[in-house]
Order: structure tokens, then C-alpha cells, then sequence
């Protein structure tokens, strides 16, 4: 059972448009949800984060827009750029108990020059 | 910069042989990870560790043991292999421990078991 799903798994987008990666979660205890980028032959890295308490966290091209009562969250890349292809993570984790991180099944991003 | 090295960065290992994994960081970070990585499942936690001499079961142990003998190395051993551990295997450092914490990844071991 995915705690945590990643839709579509793969997007791809034009050089200049706005990329949607969707993520959404079941345990409702989860408040904590980074966002890891993974370039290929690489490890993931921290891209950006957002905590439930928030609705709205943006980092320069990179915003995340959560919905608490849904229990979803997306990523919006605006003015992809083609160094923006990559795999990206949805992760989630609870601040009660097992607090490791529960990572979705990624989002294979392709921006076309 | 922190670092999290991983070796080797590929492995060939026979099917019940034994397989280990290393990983060493120099973030001086207290926790570490082993994922491995496939399609369609993301990263799966298989063990981790909150210190030296300290080793825990993730999702997914079975088959697995990890062994921590310092802050700084973390070792991901596979007693008996078989094909279904062929996979990409990340190691990370963690710098807060709790929810928030943030993970630094090696690049990975890509590992086939024949």
C-alpha cells in the first residue's frame, strides 16, 4: 500500500511552460513534505519543503501548493528550463512516532528545448 | 560541502553469494540510511542507524543486515543474494533527525545479482 502517490509519472513539457507534478498522501499524521530532485547517475537532493501549517512555499521557479484537507500537494515549475529534467520525489513524514521519510514512486520530468 | 561516498559504484555478484555495500559521510550527521531504488517504488527504506554500534529495520529488512561501526561508515550486507536484490542502492546522512529532517545521498551502487 502507497502511503504516498506521485502522478503522472512521467511530464513532459516546452522550454518556457509551467510543469504540474501532483502528490498526494493518506496518513494524516504526515506534516512534514519535501520535494527531493534527482538527476541521472546521481542521488537525490533536497529541492524544496513545505510543513502542513503552510498552504504556500516558493523557492525562486519552484512553488509548492498544498491542500491539507485533501490531503494533496503539487509542484509547479514555472519557466521550465531543459536543466530542469530530472526525477522528482514527493516525500512525506509525521512528527509523532516513526518520522522517517515515505517517499512516493517519483515523476519523470522532460523539458524540450 | 557535505559528502556521502558509496562504494562500489557497481557490483556483479552471483546469486547466494555474499554482497557488501559501503558507505562513508563526512558530514559528522548522527543518522544514515540505506534506500534502494526502483521503478515504479521510489526509494524504500531498508535499514538505518541513529549512531555508531546502533542499526534499525526499515520498510523493507528482510534479506538484509546493515552494521554501523562508526559515525562515519554504514555498511549494507547481503548474506545471500538473489536476483530480486538486483536494484539501486542509495546510502544518505541525515542532519537533524526528527520530521524535518533533511538527507544528503551518495550516488548510488548499482548492484546485479546474476
Amino acid at each position: 500500500q502507497q502511503q504516498v502517490r506521485q502522478s503522472p509519472q512521467s511530464l513532459t513539457v516546452w522550454e518556457g511552460e509551467t510543469a504540474i507534478l501532483n502528490c498526494s498522501y493518506e496518513d494524516s499524521t504526515f506534516n512534514y513534505f519535501p520535494w527531493y530532485q534527482q538527476f541521472p547517475g546521481e542521488g537525490p537532493a533536497l529541492l524544496i519543503s513545505i510543513s502542513s501549517v503552510s498552504d504556500k512555499k516558493e523557492d525562486g521557479r519552484f512553488t509548492i501548493f498544498f491542500n491539507k484537507r485533501e490531503k494533496k500537494l503539487s509542484l509547479h515549475i514555472t519557466d521550465s528550463q531543459p536543466g530542469d529534467s530530472a526525477t522528482y520525489f514527493c516525500a512525506a513524514s509525521a512528527s509523532s512516532g516513526s518520522w522517517q521519510l515515505i517517499f512516493g514512486s517519483g515523476t519523470q520530468l522532460t523539458v524540450m528545448p | 560541502e557535505a559528502a556521502v561516498t558509496q562504494s562500489p559504484r557497481n557490483k556483479v555478484a552471483v546469486t547466494g553469494g555474499k554482497v557488501t555495500l559501503s558507505c562513508n559521510q563526512t558530514n559528522n550527521h548522527n543518522n544514515m540510511y540505506w534506500y534502494r531504488q526502483d521503478t515504479g517504488h521510489g526509494l524504500r527504506l531498508i535499514h538505518y542507524s541513529y549512531g555508531a554500534g546502533s542499526t534499525e529495520k526499515g520498510d523493507i529488512p528482510d534479506g538484509y543486515k546493515a552494521s554501523r561501526p562508526s559515525q562515519e561508515n554504514f555498511s549494507l550486507i547481503l548474506e545471500l543474494a538473489t536476483p530480486s536484490q538486483t536494484s539501486v542502492y542509495f546510502c544518505a546522512s541525515g542532519d537533524a533527525g526528527g520530521s524535518n529532517e533533511r538527507l544528503f545521498f551518495g550516488h548510488g551502487t548499482k548492484l546485479s545479482v546474476l
